[in-house]
């Protein structure tokens, strides 16, 4: 199983709630990305974890906030979030860090009222 | 921040033409480089890994070449179907941030049946 899940496929969101994505791998892999695409830009990368521990935030603004709760599920908390951070967000895992190769699931795309 | 350029931006070709496109990054402090093809509403797809200066790799009618010393790659598609449209990014990575993956905006192919 080389997959990598995300739910919900979309979500839209008021600038006052609070909700969170989700990613899941079956593969073993160790470390888990969250990466930012916005329209016509490359993926930015966000946050790295590596056996369940956060080795990269990449100056994220706190109303993102990951979450690693085992080695298989990544998640991320989002709070009064602003109409800008409307975007697809990618997850991704790897053996490990620094990794050969990253497998990506196939985003959420979130719109932000 | 890495300097990532891929070139041409976008590209339109008829079915059954071959075509290149390419991937220009710092050549210092090199470390490995990843190409991925991203179709529209699907993950990211990895297509190679390459590390060594005079790599080639293969995969179908797909290949890939990488300079390493001036710092770029060439990516190859071989007698073009519509299957191969979507968006193909290439991700250099440097010694002392080989964790990280830095996207190209990418190359967008469309082949016209």
């Amino acid at each position: 199983d080389t997959e990598v899940t995300q739910t919900p496929k979309h979500l839209v969101m008021g600038m006052t709630n609070k909700k969170s994505l989700k990613c899941e791998q079956h593969m073993g892999h160790r470390a888990m990305y969250w990466y930012k695409q916005k329209a016509k830009k490359p993926p930015e990368l966000m946050f790295v974890y590596s056996y369940e521990k956060l080795s990269i935030n990449e100056s994220v603004p706190s109303r993102f906030s990951p979450e690693c709760p085992n080695s298989s599920l990544l998640n991320l908390h989002l709070h009064a979030l602003q109409p800008e951070d409307s975007a697809l967000y990618l997850c991704a895992s790897s053996r490990g860090l620094p990794s050969y190769e990253q497998y990506f699931g196939p985003g959420t795309r979130l719109t932000v009222t | 921040i890495l300097n990532v350029e891929q070139s041409p931006q976008s590209l339109h070709v008829q079915e059954g033409d071959s075509t290149n496109f390419t991937c220009s990054f710092p050549s210092s402090n090199f470390y490995a480089l990843h190409w991925y093809r991203w179709e529209t509403a699907k993950s990211p797809e990895a297509l190679f890994v390459m590390t060594l200066n005079g790599d080639e790799k293969k995969k179908g009618r797909i290949s890939a070449t990488l300079n390493t010393k001036e710092g770029y790659s060439y990516l190859y598609i071989k007698g073009s179907q519509p299957e191969d449209s979507a968006t193909y990014l290439c991700a250099p990575r440097i010694l002392g941030s080989a964790r990280q993956l830095t996207f190209g905006s990418g190359t967008q192919l469309t082949v016209l049946p």
